[in-house]
């Protein structure tokens, strides 16, 4: 079945340095990439997603790239702030398309 | 207001002890889902449901069970809790295929 692997599982910067986040998957049948973000106590929610037709997409300081050939997708944080300390979750679609196959997070740290 | 919301937030119980996790939505979506989010393994599906009486497993379902008599409710029943089964559960909505709504999230623990 799908097998989605994230890395870094930690990662620490400083704010204002820009984080990268990545992510392998193992269907090259997949064509929906969501990341979420999941902040201490809450829920995760959907900051940006991509789908396959297209190889990057922006929105204000995060931006996520995505290359079919090699099964990776990332996500770019630039101009990091605190407020952008959370777990991130990377996901695609298993193959049948019933079910989000996340990876096991990335817990980000900024500090001021 | 769209959401999801899932009851009860934290249940403390005791091994044996049946119990439902209620989740409901509002946003008229066809798919729901079950997910159990334990520290360094993310989020695992446990069951979703395509639609209104469709529903099957997802990769940790034992010990589970779900239903879907209508499209805006899917609780999750824990007939016989274990200890193995104290953990965060999140429901979540959405159309077949798209972004996922999540819940608020309800802590188990299983004495």
């Amino acid at each position: 079945g799908e097998n989605v692997e994230q890395h870094p599982s930690t990662l620490s910067v400083q704010e204002g340095d820009s984080a990268v986040i990545k992510c392998t998957y193992s269907d090259s049948a997949s064509n929906y990439f969501p990341w979420y973000k999941q902040e201490l106590g809450k829920r995760p929610q959907l900051i940006i997603d991509i789908r396959s037709n297209v190889g990057e997409k922006k929105d204000q300081r995060i931006a996520v790239t995505l290359n079919k050939t090699a099964k990776h997708f990332s996500l770019h944080i630039t101009e990091t702030q605190p407020e952008d300390s959370a777990v991130y979750f990377c996901a695609t679609f298993n193959q049948a398309g019933t079910a989000l196959i996340f990876g096991k997070g990335t817990t980000l740290s900024v500090s001021s | 207001e769209a959401q999801v919301t899932q009851n009860p937030r934290y249940l403390i119980t005791v091994t044996g002890k049946k119990l439902t996790v209620t989740c409901s939505q509002n946003m008229n979506h066809e798919y729901m889902s079950w997910y159990r989010q334990d520290p360094g393994l993310g989020l695992r599906q446990i069951y979703y449901s395509m639609n209104v009486e469709v529903t099957d497993k997802g990769d940790v379902p034992e010990g589970y069970k779900v239903s879907r008599k209508e499209k805006r409710n899917f609780p999750l029943i824990l007939e016989s809790p274990s200890p193995n089964q104290t953990s965060l559960y999140f429901c979540a909505s959405s159309w077949t295929g798209g972004e996922q709504f999540f819940g608020p999230g309800t802590r188990l623990t299983v004495l």
